[in-house]
C-alpha cells in the first residue's frame, strides 16, 4: 500500500489565484480530512468527509472547498489564495470517523501565497 | 471537548526510557486517549491509543491513570529517531474523527 498520498509537495501561488490539493489514499479508508499547520502550532481541522459523497467542514474551513465523489480521493481547492493560506496542508484518512482507529497522514504539502 | 496539558519540552538520554505525561483532568467517559508524534517538517505518525486500561504496541506503552485524568507515554529505549514533537490528543466522541491538536512536547533524545 503507498498510504496516504499527496500532491504537489510544494507550491508557491499569487494571491488571487486558485488551485486544487490532491490527496489519495489506496486502504478503502471511509473517512478523510485536511489539516493545516502553521509555523510553531498544531494542526488544524479545514473540512472532512465521513464516506463518499458526504463532506463537512471543520475549524478553519473559510476559503477551501472539498468533494468526496470516490472513497480514494479528496482534494481540497483554494478558491482564491490569500497569504494568510501560506501553511503547510496535511491530508489524513482512517477506517472510519470512530475514534477507536488511528488516522494515517500524509506527506504534507507546503504552500506558499505571495 | 476534553482538553490537554503536555510540558512543552522534555530531554531523554539515548537508550534511555523517555516517559512523557499528559494531564486530560475533563475527559469523559467515553474518549480515548491518542498519542501522535511529528518528526520535523513530516505528517503526523500514530503511536498508541487507549480507553481505559495500558496499552502496549511495537513502538511504546500507554499508561493511563485509574481516574484517567492523566496518560504516561513511555518510549522504552529511546534512539535519536524518536526526537519529535509528541501529541497528546483526547479524541473528541461521535462521528467526526477530529483530533484536536495542541502544542505537544519536543522530546531531544541526546547521545
Amino acid at each position: 500500500n503507498a498510504g496516504v498520498t499527496q500532491t504537489p509537495k510544494f507550491q508557491v501561488l499569487k494571491t488571487g489565484q486558485s488551485m486544487t490539493l490532491q490527496c489519495a489514499q489506496d486502504m478503502n479508508h471511509e473517512y478523510m480530512s485536511w489539516y493545516r499547520q502553521d509555523p510553531g502550532m498544531g494542526l488544524r481541522l479545514i473540512h472532512y468527509s465521513v464516506g463518499a459523497g458526504i463532506t463537512d467542514q471543520g475549524e478553519v474551513p473559510n476559503g477551501y472547498n472539498v468533494s468526496r465523489s470516490t472513497t480514494e480521493d479528496f482534494p481540497l481547492r483554494l478558491l482564491s489564495a490569500a497569504p494568510s493560506q501560506t501553511s503547510v496542508y496535511f491530508c489524513a484518512s482512517s477506517y472510519s470517523a470512530s475514534s477507536s482507529y488511528e488516522q494515517y497522514f500524509g506527506p504534507g504539502t507546503r504552500l506558499t501565497v505571495t | 471537548d476534553a482538553k490537554t496539558t503536555q510540558p512543552p519540552s522534555m530531554d531523554c538520554a539515548e537508550g534511555r526510557a523517555a516517559n512523557l505525561p499528559c494531564n486530560h483532568s475533563t475527559i469523559s467517559g467515553n474518549e480515548y486517549v491518542y498519542w501522535y508524534r511529528q518528526i520535523h517538517s513530516q505528517g503526523p505518525q500514530y503511536i498508541i491509543h487507549g480507553l481505559k486500561n495500558n496499552e502496549t504496541n511495537e513502538m511504546a506503552s500507554l499508561i493511563i491513570t485509574e481516574d484517567r485524568k492523566s496518560s504516561t507515554l513511555i518510549l522504552p529505549h529511546a534512539t535519536l529517531r524518536d526526537t519529535a514533537v509528541y501529541y497528546c490528543i483526547v479524541r473528541v466522541s461521535g462521528n467526526t474523527g477530529k483530533l484536536i491538536f495542541g502544542q505537544g512536547t519536543t522530546l531531544q533524545v541526546k547521545p
